[in-house]
């Protein structure tokens, strides 16, 4: 089980676009759906994005998921300042082993 | 509204067992559709999966812990329960646990299942010290 890779950190100004990209394999990210969790600072995890692009009701629309091949991404639009956490990319692998992304921290200007 | 909350001793010895415990409140273990999971984080590092159960007993482990990990459910007490053995300073986390959901979906006529944790608890730090 390999852990998925996302870029370490983001940074973008209020009122822009950020992506955040997630990278797997054919066993895990090709195969499987992919979720995603924002972690503000010092609380749990919450679900974000899953199904690769459902928001969870009370997830604003600004935020969007997407998944091609091995890939996934995560867009937030109309960056505010109450978006910057830690955003963690997941799935499962052919064993339904679950594995998370190293995790992405926004830094919002 | 279903609430998780961990608990369980903050501090364990190396080498003992670590046990935390989660209870279910504003729903049921005993669902066909809910998996009952464990996630650590050590402190300024990412999320770690470490496995789950079914109310059926069914496990899932991480293989990097499997050796060293147990995960029960408790239906009469609406709890599960995370024990980790042999534990060293490199266990020392905020440990989470966490409902995951089983939904049935379709593409192009094929029927799957996916998963996400849509419930999660608030956390509780574990600390491996002597």
């Amino acid at each position: 089980q390999s852990m998925l890779t996302q870029p370490p950190s983001a940074s973008a100004t209020p009122g822009q676009r950020v992506t955040i990209s997630c990278s797997g394999g054919s066993s895990d990210i090709e195969t499987n759906p992919v979720n995603w969790y924002q972690q503000l600072p010092g609380t749990a995890p919450k679900l974000l994005i899953y199904r690769n692009n459902q928001r969870p009701s009370g997830v604003p629309d600004r935020f969007s998921g997407s998944k091609s091949g091995t890939s996934a991404s995560l867009a937030i639009n109309g960056l505010q300042s109450e978006d910057e956490a830690d955003y963690y990319c997941a799935t499962w692998d052919d064993s339904l082993i679950g594995v998370f992304g190293g995790g992405t921290k926004l830094t919002v200007l | 509204q279903m609430q998780l909350q961990e608990s369980g001793p903050g501090l364990v010895k190396p080498s003992q067992t670590l046990s935390l415990t989660c209870s279910v409140s504003g729903g049921s273990v005993n669902n066909d559709n809910s998996f009952w999971s464990w996630v650590r984080q050590p402190a300024g590092k990412g999320l770690e999966w470490i496995g789950r159960i079914h109310t059926t007993g069914s496990t899932k482990y991480n293989p990097s812990l499997k050796r060293r990990v147990t995960i029960s459910v408790h239906t009469s007490r609406n709890q599960f329960s995370l024990k980790l053995s042999s534990v060293t300073a490199a266990d020392t986390a905020v440990y989470y646990c966490a409902r995951d959901l089983r939904v049935r979906g379709y593409t192009y006529g094929y029927g799957y299942y996916y998963y996400y944790m849509d419930v999660w608890g608030k956390g509780t730090s574990v600390t491996v010290s002597s």
